[in-house]
């Protein structure tokens, strides 16, 4: 039962323009997301989260979006480079005995490639 | 700060065998977390363990176990090994006693069950 979903598995984007990777999920109790960047044979590196608070966060070229109504966020890259090519995974935590983080529910991963 | 160590990065195991998958965390981080990932299932949840004690555990049968030491770092167990056990085995680490912060994974573990 896939709880955070991305549906797009590739996305190819010309560098300099914008990339959006897209993330739905079906949990109402999650509020917390995160971002991750995966080259391969290495393990996920965090690149942004939200809390459910929020609607939107921005970190340099990075922003996230969250519709908590739609139960949707996405991950907006501008402008995109060539070194951004990488999976990219959502994933999403519930509160878990009080306040602790516990467990990331994962999306399948988006492969964004960035071409010159 | 050092990050997430997973010893050892590669390895090989033959169908039945066991294997021991090592994990150090960033220091002061009192949570450790493991996951497995493979192409169809992207990242699953296997547990995790805070101050010694297995906190959640996610749905993978009893071959798949682990613990944490008291210097919080961690050691999962595969008993009985299946070809489908084939997979990278990441491990994450956080503080563990609040929320809203990130996981930091380690490298990984490549496991390739024959």
């Amino acid at each position: 039962d896939q709880q955070v979903k991305q549906n797009s598995p590739s996305l190819s984007v010309q560098e300099g323009r914008i990339s959006i990777l897209n993330c739905d999920y079906t949990n109402s109790m999650f509020d917390y997301f995160l971002w991750y960047k995966k080259y391969p044979a290495e393990g996920p590196t965090f690149l942004i989260s939200i809390s459910s608070i929020k609607d939107k966060n921005e970190d340099g070229r990075f922003t996230v979006f969250l519709n908590k109504s739609a139960k949707h966020l996405s991950l907006h890259i501008v402008p995109s480079q060539p070194g951004d090519s990488a999976v990219y995974f959502c994933a999403a935590s519930a509160p878990y005995r009080g306040s602790t983080l516990g467990r990331l529910y994962f999306g399948r991963g988006t492969q964004l490639t960035v071409w010159p | 700060k050092a990050g997430v160590t997973q010893t050892p990065r590669y390895l090989i195991k033959t169908r039945g065998q066991q294997v021991t998958l090592s994990c150090s965390p960033i220091s002061g981080h009192r949570s450790v977390s493991w996951y497995q990932q493979t192409p169809g299932q992207g990242l699953q949840f296997l547990f995790e363990y805070f101050s010694e004690t297995q906190r959640n555990k996610g749905n993978f049968p009893g071959r798949f176990s682990g613990r944490q030491f008291s210097n919080s770092r961690s050691e999962m167990n595969v008993s009985t090994l299946e070809l489908g056990d084939s997979a990278l085995y990441l491990c994450a680490s956080e503080t563990g006693d609040q929320r809203d912060t990130e996981a930091f994974f380690g490298q990984g573990t490549r496991l390739t069950v024959v």
